[in-house]
């Protein structure tokens, strides 16, 4: 049984360029959410998506960073024009469908994003 | 004042000790509380979850809830040096807020 799955687990790029980050959620789960963590520094919602829907990206800076939960294949974090102070690791969690307010997330390894 | 507030600690314990992990909210909406476990390096990893008031328990956890008092605990008995990480409060309303996390150090 699959946990939650991101990659790549370690992403390098330059100022100025374009980061990717994958997401495939625990089976039977329909629900997403982005998080990052700076050093030293806790986790921090960025936003929330079901399948082909964002619920709420209120954590989400309002510049350069999109996402997306397409209604096949994973969910995708995008952040154009990276800068140094995106570094940081970021990681996606999974709940399956919400019953009330019980919403259990289990977090998949990480993607440290490294910018030069 | 945060809305998940944890003392980041260290918090230092001999092994076979109990630790105890506080966590306080300020959002008296806040339904469902979790404690997650994030060893260095690695992701955050669900240990306790607990939605009403009282004592909850599992192996070697408690986690315990005081709605009046916007508390939040996690108690671990006979602590292990690979009980040693970060762990996390984090209180749910419309999202899942989490506090900055304790260092927990177990010494053999």
């Amino acid at each position: 049984n699959a946990g939650v799955m991101q990659n790549p687990r370690h992403l390098v790029r330059r100022r100025g360029q374009e980061a990717r980050l994958r997401c495939s959620p625990m089976k039977g789960h329909s629900h997403v959410y982005w998080y990052r963590q700076l050093p030293e520094e806790g986790l921090k919602f960025m936003v929330y998506l079901q399948k082909e829907n964002i619920i709420d990206e209120s954590g989400m800076p309002k510049e350069r960073f999109s996402a997306e939960f397409p209604k096949e294949g994973p969910s995708i974090l995008r952040i154009q024009q990276v800068v140094r102070g995106d570094s940081a690791a970021y990681f996606c969690a999974s709940s399956p469908p919400r019953t009330g307010n019980y919403n259990e997330q289990f977090f998949g390894p990480g993607t440290r994003l490294t910018v030069l | 004042q945060k809305e998940v507030e944890q003392n980041s600690g260290p918090l230092s314990v001999p092994e076979g000790a109990i630790a105890s992990l506080n966590c306080t909210y300020s959002d008296r909406g806040s339904q469902s509380f979790f404690w997650y476990r994030q060893y260095s390096g690695k992701s955050p990893e669900l240990i306790m979850s607990i939605y009403s008031n009282g004592d909850k328990e599992d192996g070697r956890f408690t986690a315990q809830l005081n709605k009046a008092s916007q508390y939040v605990s996690l108690l671990i008995r006979d602590s292990q040096p690979s009980d040693s990480a970060t762990y996390l409060c984090a209180a749910i309303t419309n999202k899942l807020i989490f506090g900055t996390g304790t260092l927990l150090a177990v010494q053999p």
